[in-house]
């Protein structure tokens, strides 16, 4: 599996856009990009996968260029309820399974 | 409402006790997962199992083992805890192995403490 870079930390304020870039410089042709949200004390939670372009959905959207090398998770208008940890994952159809979380971006909405 | 369950919520046990982490699926996934997590080292994968009657090594199996006796259950077990052990331990399952369209569906967690 592509090895992936997150920052480790972001703070935004009420209202505004977030975006949160991740890197896998190794990432194979057959892999997808997934996106996962954690809150406090739960499980994480599957947001948006994406193989290339943009993908949109009622929570965020995902911008992959074409290289394929990064991807931008896009939070519009975020809002408090928003602040959680973003995980990125790089795996493709046929990984046996060992699907590895790195330490994720932990974002923090301000009022 | 289909799901994960996992068993306990939280436990505190002593040092050099036997301790088994329970985990349910109901949704008839093929693949289940047991993850650690830490403070500032996010979530590390223990063990898995792609289907019933397999299972395999993640980051940092030493010290679990587990078992894929069916689908719908996927047991965690100390063998004799340690306080390295203490932290959370996450349940998840997924359709199938791949990463395509077969996102992950965790639990909401297992808090051991291990003294």
């Amino acid at each position: 599996l592509a090895k992936t870079t997150q920052p480790i930390s972001m703070d935004s304020y009420e209202g505004q856009e977030v975006n949160i870039t991740c890197s896998h410089n190794n990432i194979a042709t057959n892999d997808y990009i997934t996106w996962y949200q954690q809150f406090p004390s739960q499980g994480p939670r599957f947001i948006i996968q994406g193989y290339k372009t943009k993908v949109t959905n009622e929570v965020a959207s995902l911008f992959i260029p074409a290289d394929r090398k990064s991807s931008t998770l896009s939070l519009p208008r975020v809002s408090l309820s928003d602040t959680a940890v973003y995980y990125c994952l790089v795996g493709g159809s046929s990984n046996t399974g060992k699907l590895i979380f790195g330490q994720g971006t932990t974002l923090q909405v301000k009022p | 409402i289909a799901g994960i369950t996992q068993a306990p919520t939280s436990q505190i046990l002593a040092a050099g006790r036997r301790m088994t982490l329970r985990c349910t699926q109901d949704m008839r996934h093929n693949a289940m997962y047991w993850y650690r997590q830490d403070l500032g080292l996010g979530l590390r994968l223990i063990h898995y199992s792609n289907t019933a009657g397999t299972t395999g090594k993640g980051e940092v199996p030493d010290g679990y083992s587990v078992s894929r006796a069916n689908t719908d259950d996927f047991p965690l077990t100390l063998a004799s805890a340690v306080p390295s052990q203490t932290s959370v331990y996450f349940c998840a399952s997924s359709p199938g192995t791949g990463m395509y369209n077969s996102p992950l569906h965790f639990g909401n967690g297992t808090r051991l403490t291990v003294t």
